[in-house]
């Protein structure tokens, strides 16, 4: 089954303790990326990698770092979270091969909770 | 910039019809999006509007697109308690897969 999953579905940390959220896609996709969901601002992108090393930010990635060694695998990074980083996260995977539109599928979303 | 805009909320009563509403800016988005987002759960694809079209109907869900207006819209034929949820308008910014969300439109049936 093709799928996008990401761990944990929810945590609780504390401030400045460094945490890290998995994502693996079985489809051989090379597009992947981090939103990141908040009441009336919809889904925003952290960062987004095109192939394996190849990553660059998205339209909020501050306090965000992630890394792309193996295809199917992108974590997101945060080395020190804060409370501002309390959020829905989704992780998505898309390939511009797929004809006619690239459709991207969806993790089922980590819950985090920065006290 | 892209910017998607809906509005956050809708109430419909079950059997009536649902319209969801949504504006964006990018003339050169090629293919327009709507997701639902069941309570917990991550974003499904529900349909998808390629922008030469102007309407798409699939099964009860009907898309409009007014490319000149740049304005997109979902309506929900029969809505039921299982279409309560969030749904998000969206539009892809390149030919990698970057979408452009909208804030979404929470839509709750009631009996």
């Amino acid at each position: 089954e093709a799928q996008v999953t990401q761990n944990p579905r929810y945590l609780i940390t504390v401030t400045g303790k460094k945490l890290t959220v998995t994502c693996s896609q079985n489809m051989n996709h090379e597009y992947m990326s981090w939103y990141r969901q908040d009441p009336g601002l919809g889904l925003r992108q952290i960062y987004y990698s095109m192939n394996v090393e190849v990553t660059d930010k998205g339209d909020v990635p501050e306090g965000y770092k992630v890394s792309r060694k193996e295809k199917r695998n992108f974590p997101l990074i945060l080395e020190s979270p804060s409370p501002n980083q309390t959020s829905l996260y989704f992780c998505a995977s898309s390939s511009p091969r797929d004809l006619p539109h690239t459709e991207a599928f969806f993790g089922q979303g980590t819950r985090l909770t920065v006290v | 910039g892209e910017d998607v805009e809906q509005s956050l909320f809708l109430s419909v009563r079950e059997g009536d019809s649902s319209v969801i509403n949504c504006t964006y800016t990018d003339s050169s988005s090629t293919y327009l999006y709507w997701y639902k987002q069941e309570p917990g759960a991550g974003l499904q694809l529900l349909t998808y509007i390629f922008s030469n079209m102007d309407m798409k109907q699939d099964q009860r869900l009907t898309v409009l697109l007014n490319k000149k207006d740049k304005h997109l819209s979902l309506r929900i034929a029969d809505t039921q308690t299982g279409d309560s949820a969030i749904y998000f308008c969206a539009e892809n910014v390149d030919s990698w897969g970057k979408l452009q969300f909208g804030a979404g439109t929470q839509v709750v049936v009631t009996p």
